[in-house]
Parts: C-alpha cells; sequence; structure tokens
C-alpha cells in the first residue's frame, strides 16, 4: 500500500507563472488535507477536501489559490501568478475518514521555489 | 486561539546522550498530540500519538508525556545517536471532530559523533 504520492517533489517557477502541485491520497482514503511550511516554520493547515468537495478552506489565501479533489484522479493545489513569498515546502495528508479515530499520513512534500 | 510553542528551537548534544525536547500549547481543551520527525527536505513521519486521555506514550528509545491541564508535552529521547539527527515537530489536534493540526515551528536536533 503506497504512502501519500505528492508530485513533483521539486517545482521552479518564474513570477507570475501558475504553479499546480499534485497529491495521491492513500488507497482507501477519501479526506485530503494541504498544509504549507514556510522556511524555518511549523506547518500551517490550508484546505480540507472530500471527493469532489471542499470542506474547509479557512487557511487558503483568498486570492491566487484554489484546491480541488476530483471524482477521478489526485488532488490538486493551484497557485496562480506565483509570487516570491509562495516559495515554500506544501504538504499533503490524507485519513481514511475524520473524527476520532482518523489519523492522517502525510506525503514527501512539494518544495516550490519563485524567481 | 490554540498557539503550539516548541523550545529550544535547536539543540547540539554529542552521541549517547538522553535529551527531552518540551512542546507547549495555549489551550487544554486538544484531543490529541503527535510527534514528527521531520529530515531534511523530507516529509514528516509520524513517531508518537497522544490521545487526551493517556499520560504517556513509549516506542523504543522514545517516550512521549502529556500534560493536558499545563499544556505541555515533553519528548525523551534515550541514549541519541547520529541518526537521530532532523528536526522534530509537535502537532496538536483540536476537539473529537476536528482535523486540523496545529504544529509548533520544530525543534532542530543534532546529534554529533
Amino acid at each position: 500500500n503506497a504512502g501519500v504520492m505528492q508530485n513533483p517533489r521539486h517545482l521552479v517557477r518564474r513570477r507570475g507563472q501558475e504553479a499546480r502541485l499534485r497529491c495521491s491520497p492513500m488507497k482507501g482514503h477519501s479526506h485530503v488535507y494541504w498544509y504549507r511550511q514556510l522556511p524555518e516554520e511549523g506547518l500551517k493547515f490550508m484546505v480540507y477536501l472530500q471527493k469532489e468537495n471542499i470542506i474547509d478552506e479557512s487557511g487558503m489565501p483568498k486570492e491566487r489559490f484554489s484546491a480541488e479533489f476530483p471524482k477521478e484522479g489526485p488532488s490538486i493545489l493551484r497557485i496562480q501568478q506565483v509570487v516570491r513569498g509562495d516559495s515554500a515546502a506544501y504538504f499533503c495528508a490524507s485519513s481514511l475518514k475524520t473524527g476520532r479515530s482518523a489519523e492522517a499520513f502525510f506525503g514527501q512534500g512539494t518544495r516550490l521555489t519563485v524567481v | 486561539k490554540q498557539e503550539v510553542t516548541q523550545i529550544p528551537a535547536a539543540l547540539s548534544v554529542p552521541e549517547g546522550e538522553n535529551l527531552v525536547l518540551n512542546c507547549s500549547f495555549t489551550d487544554s481543551a486538544i484531543y490529541n498530540l503527535q510527534w514528527f520527525r521531520q529530515d531534511p527536505g523530507k516529509g514528516l513521519t509520524s513517531l508518537l500519538l497522544i490521545q487526551s486521555s493517556q499520560r504517556e506514550q513509549t516506542s523504543g528509545r522514545l517516550n512521549a508525556s502529556l500534560d493536558k491541564s499545563s499544556g505541555r508535552s515533553t519528548l525523551y529521547i534515550a541514549a541519541s545517536q547520529p541518526g537521530d539527527s532532523a528536526t522534530y515537530l509537535c502537532a496538536v489536534r483540536l476537539g473529537d471532530s476536528s482535523y486540523k493540526l496545529i504544529f509548533g515551528s520544530g525543534t532542530r536536533l543534532l546529534v554529533r559523533p
């Protein structure tokens, strides 16, 4: 059973370009969470999705950021018109369910560098 | 608002030493607390998860304790090894229906041979 798979592992974008980060949850997991880690900081919650639904996007910047988790395929975190401040490691986690017994498993992360 | 603080931010110890990493949180109404390890440029590996009703958890040379009332957790590493060098993150989960993890900024540990 493969773990949470994120790709690409490293992504370099010029200012103004779009960044698309992909996350394939563990097999059977239908809950996906995205976190961002700025340099020398802990992880910060961004968004929680279930299949085809955004449940909580309270940690997402209001502009340029969007996320989806389609019925088929990986979850996508999209950043439009990237700026230098978007440079960070973006981690995806998945869980089998939410609530009491849910434990989230993290992927290796995508390190975005905006030049 | 829940805040998680980890001290020290960095720690360097000689091999073989026992050490303690500290984590504090401002709101004692947590559901569980989890310790993670993060190697440079890598993802997070879960080390120990303590439910709010538990006082401690052990795995090999690692022991994590939880004192909800005082808002503190410690990660004890016995007989440290160079392979333990990494950043250690603690995270709390709020409430039994919540899914968000609130992370501390981590402690960077270097174990010198």
